[in-house]
């Protein structure tokens, strides 16, 4: 079985520039979680969808974040204009929810703003 | 508000001995605790959990023990091996709108020393 797929593994950019990040989750899972992880904390859930609908944005910066998950399969995150504060591990993770509470995660986008 | 906590940030064990990583939360609504396991560079792997109606749950040569009383639980892993070096992170999970989400500890750095 396929696991999480997550691209790209790393990017620099500038602030205010923009930044796209792609996560094609395990095949079947309905549940798809992007997470923000900042160095020396947990992770720190930003979006979740169920197939293709947002069931969880609350902590999401909504001003400057946005995500899609188009036809309820891979997902987009995108932060435009990126702060210096955005620097952290992106974690996207799928979950099937029917017969366990497991979460698979993919191996995560380091983003560095400089 | 930190509803997952752990306070040990770092942990060194010998080889062979027993490592106990501990995790604290606040919100009695949590049903389900699931410990992950992240080496450098991946994203987390699961490990093992414990539903809120257990005590203990053991798969090999790590258990999770569960004080709801105290809303305290930790995992234990014997013997240790130079391989369970990883930062070790403590999840909860809580139903809501519908669905669940997860909140997550800070994590805690075990090293196992040879």
């Amino acid at each position: 079985e396929a696991g999480v797929a997550q691209s790209p593994r790393y990017k620099i950019i500038e602030k205010r520039q923009s930044v796209a990040f792609w996560c094609n989750p395990i095949s079947g899972h309905a549940t798809l979680y992007w997470y923000q992880q900042i160095l020396g904390q947990g992770p720190k859930l930003l979006i979740q969808f169920q197939n293709n609908g947002v069931v969880d944005d609350s902590q999401l910066p909504k001003d400057r974040f946005s995500a899609e998950r188009l036809k309820g399969v891979d997902s987009t995150l995108k932060i435009q204009p990126a702060k210096l504060e955005d620097s952290a591990v992106y974690l996207c993770a799928s979950s099937s929810g029917v017969s366990s509470y497991e979460q698979y995660f993919g191996p995560g986008t380091r983003l560095t703003v400089t | 508000d930190q509803q997952v906590k752990q306070n040990s940030p770092s942990l060194s064990v010998q080889e062979g001995r027993i490592s106990i990583l501990n995790c604290d939360y606040t919100n009695s609504m949590f049903d389900y605790f699931l410990w992950y396991k992240k080496y450098p560079a991946e994203g987390p792997t699961f490990l093992i959990s414990i539903s809120s109606i257990k005590d203990k749950n053991e798969d090999g040569r790590f258990t999770v023990f569960l004080n709801k009383s105290a809303k305290h639980l930790s995992l234990h892993i014997v013997p240790s091996q130079p391989g369970d070096s990883a930062v070790y992170f403590c999840a909860a999970k809580m139903a809501t709108s519908g669905t669940y989400k997860y909140i997550f500890g800070t994590g805690t750095r075990l090293k196992v020393l040879a």
